[in-house]
């Protein structure tokens, strides 16, 4: 159980165009989900966190007009990279925490986002 | 406030030798503590957590880690290591109870295992 998958798990994409990433809870619902951005060979950093239903709560220093996140439903988030550069190029990690277990997240696989 | 410091970013060990990845944590709070494992191009998986109870916790894999307020860690160890054990590994504390709130995560260990 407590399964998160992330689609896609790769993405190549030309720059100044806008790419989106989806992070399910396949087997639970999932009330809140986190997005995490990592750069090569370093730590997870909090982009954000939305509660189903609700606007996204966005960590310092991180553009919510450049990363648009929607959580419209119990079991998918989305994250969309609008106008993408290539400084935005990293791997995109989200995680969902459950309405039983409440003191976990669960983590999706990641996604690799390349920007040319 | 809260933080997590790896006190290693590289550890090589031979496999069959012990392991000890060395994480020390600051709080303004009682602490829940993670060791989180990551493969190369993969998310996180859960290896052990720490909520309160016994201070010597077992995790996956033959993974243990052990609470110690008064040294402020929460050290990983491994009797013998083995190939598979090669990863990135992070160390992470949310305020007690908060796993499921803002995690923060250490810088991560690199843990290589030789022949």
């Amino acid at each position: 159980g407590a399964v998160v998958s992330q689609h896609p798990s790769w993405v190549i994409c030309k720059s100044g165009t806008s790419v989106k990433i989806e992070c399910r809870s396949l087997d639970f619902q999932a009330t809140t989900m986190f997005w995490y951005r990592q750069f090569p060979k370093q730590s997870l950093m909090l982009m954000a966190t939305s509660n189903e239903g609700s606007k996204a709560t966005y960590e310092q220093g991180v553009e919510k007009d450049k990363f648009l996140i929607n959580h419209a439903s119990l079991t998918l988030s989305t994250l969309t990279v609008t106008s993408a550069h290539p400084e935005d190029s990293s791997f995109y990690i989200c995680s969902a925490r459950g309405q039983r277990l409440l003191n976990e997240q669960f983590f999706g696989p990641g996604t690799r986002l390349t920007v040319l | 406030a809260q933080s997590v410091t790896q006190l290693d970013s590289h550890v090589s060990v031979s496999e069959g030798t012990p392991v000890l990845l060395r994480c020390n944590y600051s709080s303004s709070y009682s602490p829940s503590l993670f060791w989180y494992v990551q493969h190369p191009n993969k998310g996180l998986q859960l290896l052990l957590k720490y909520t309160s109870a016994a201070t010597l916790v077992k995790g996956i894999n033959g993974f243990e880690a052990e609470f110690k307020k008064s040294e402020t860690s929460f050290h990983l160890t491994k009797p013998s290591a083995h190939m598979s054990d090669a990863a990135e590994y992070f160390c992470v504390v949310t305020p007690l109870g908060g796993g499921g709130n803002k995690l923060t995560f250490g810088t991560g260990t690199q843990l290589k295992v030789e022949l």
